[in-house]
């Protein structure tokens, strides 16, 4: 079974420019996470979708992130502009269903660098 | 969300045991108590999960304190594979406003000596 795909693996931006990354979930796994990886902090959820629908997006610094999820598959997270504490490891994860018990699958992350 | 207390670091020598703790005082009847681990430069894994009971599967075993405050993570013969973080987390079962989220805190540094 294919794990969860991310790209870029790496990227370098300056700060005010803008940067997407994206994610390929497990096939069949209706719920999929953006998790923000700081350096030597735990991830923390940016945004969680259902299909292709918002279960919560409480901490996504809605001013400057986006996020989408076409047809309930694929998703893109975009910043714009980024600014230097963006710096982070992006983490995309997906999981069959959202609940207590359902295992999420990480993917290898976006290390983002902004200068 | 309730909140879970790790030690900042371990460390073992290869081939002995483990064990992982964690402290969760504030744990509701809701909350399944789940461990996932980062290894180097990867996503975090799942590595067991469980509500009331103790639990054990190819990974690792999980055992829960009778009034579910604590649990302990074990892992039986540490490999120099297993240095990396360990994250203890509640997580709510579906229905609530968490919707199964996973909240991360800062989690345990293994170091495995060989």
């Amino acid at each position: 079974e294919a794990g969860v795909a991310q790209s870029p693996r790496y990227k370098i931006i300056e700060k005010r420019q803008s940067v997407a990354f994206w994610c390929n979930p497990i096939s069949g796994h209706a719920t999929l996470y953006w998790y923000q990886q700081i350096l030597g902090q735990g991830p923390k959820l940016l945004i969680q979708f259902q299909n292709n629908g918002v279960v919560d997006d409480s901490q996504l610094p809605k001013d400057r992130f986006s996020a989408e999820r076409l047809k309930g598959v694929d998703s893109t997270l975009k910043i714009q502009p980024a600014k230097l504490e963006d710096s982070a490891v992006y983490l995309c994860a997906s999981s069959p269903l959202a609940s207590g018990i359902e295992t999420q699958y990480f993917g290898p992350g976006t290390r983002l660098l902004v200068l | 969300d309730a909140k879970t207390t790790q030690p900042n670091s371990m460390e073992s020598n290869e081939e002995e045991p483990v064990h992982l703790p964690c402290n969760h005082s504030t744990i509701s009847g809701t909350d399944y108590i789940h461990w996932y681990r980062q290894l180097p430069s990867q996503g975090p894994e799942y590595v067991i999960h469980g509500l009331t009971s103790n639990v054990n599967n190819r990974m690792a075993s999980l055992a829960i304190a009778e009034d579910r405050k604590s649990s302990t993570l074990i892992l039986h013969r540490a490999t120099l594979r297993d240095a990396a973080v360990y994250y203890c987390i509640l997580r709510k079962d579906a229905g609530g406003t968490s919707y199964g989220k996973l909240t991360f805190g800062q989690g345990t540094i293994l170091t495995v000596h060989p």
